[in-house]
């Protein structure tokens, strides 16, 4: 049992390239959210989904898109990098009613220069 | 909308010494309340969580947390701790009705020292 698989681990892009931080979770989880770590900031929810075609913004969405076309998938786009993007990424899913608190993958470390 | 504070960035403690890590949160309503543990190079995992009923809740490698309503905390205590608990520790909350985001402290890291 995969859990949720985050690819790439490390990226290194330069300001105004775009690509997109993948996520993908074999446990049939309607809940998946993005969350950006920084240093003494804790986790910071970027954008989630509450099931296959429905996204919402959350604290931090600027520069960012998501979609949700599939109960496994869902990607994180960066369309224009900027050197304030830089920081771990961390999708997580859960199962639809939060008493089962959420699974983490492990991080994509994104450095803008 | 809830938020939690976690005060301490970063707690230093000798291996077997007793430690805590302070969790208070704020929210007009009924929550659910989380630790969560970060080791180094690694994602998040559950360590314990409150949801309802007892207000002191386990882990299985030694930590503890308590529900304190009228102090709106959710301290996370070990009577003894290894050098292998060595990480950051996050508290979350969420609300406890309907589909709600989970919203995390800014973090504790522990360091255990011999």
């Amino acid at each position: 049992n995969a859990g949720v698989t985050q690819t790439p681990k490390f990226q290194v892009l330069k300001t105004g390239q775009s690509m997109t931080l993948q996520c993908a979770q074999d446990m049939n989880h309607e809940y998946m959210s993005w969350y950006r770590q920084d240093p003494g900031m804790g986790l910071r929810l970027i954008h989630y989904s509450v099931g296959a075609g429905i996204t919402d913004q959350g604290e931090v969405p600027n520069g960012y898109n998501v979609s949700r076309s599939t109960t496994e998938d869902f990607p994180l786009r960066l369309l224009s990098a900027a050197p304030s993007q830089t920081s771990v990424y961390f999708c997580a899913s859960s199962q639809d009613s939060n008493n089962y608190g959420y699974t983490f993958g492990s991080g994509t470390r994104l450095t803008v220069v | 909308a809830q938020s939690v504070t976690q005060l301490d960035s970063q707690v230093p403690v000798f291996e077997e010494a007793p430690v805590e890590l302070r969790c208070n949160y704020s929210s007009s309503v009924s929550v659910y309340l989380f630790w969560y543990v970060q080791y180094p190079n690694q994602g998040l995992q559950l360590l314990l969580k409150y949801l309802s009923g007892s207000t002191l809740v386990e882990s299985i490698n030694g930590f503890e947390a308590e529900f304190n309503k009228s102090q709106t905390s959710f301290h996370l205590r070990k009577p003894s701790v290894h050098i292998s608990d060595t990480a950051e520790y996050f508290c979350a909350v969420t609300l406890n009705t309907g589909f709600q985001k989970l919203v995390f402290g800014t973090g504790t890291r522990l360091l255990v020292s011999p």
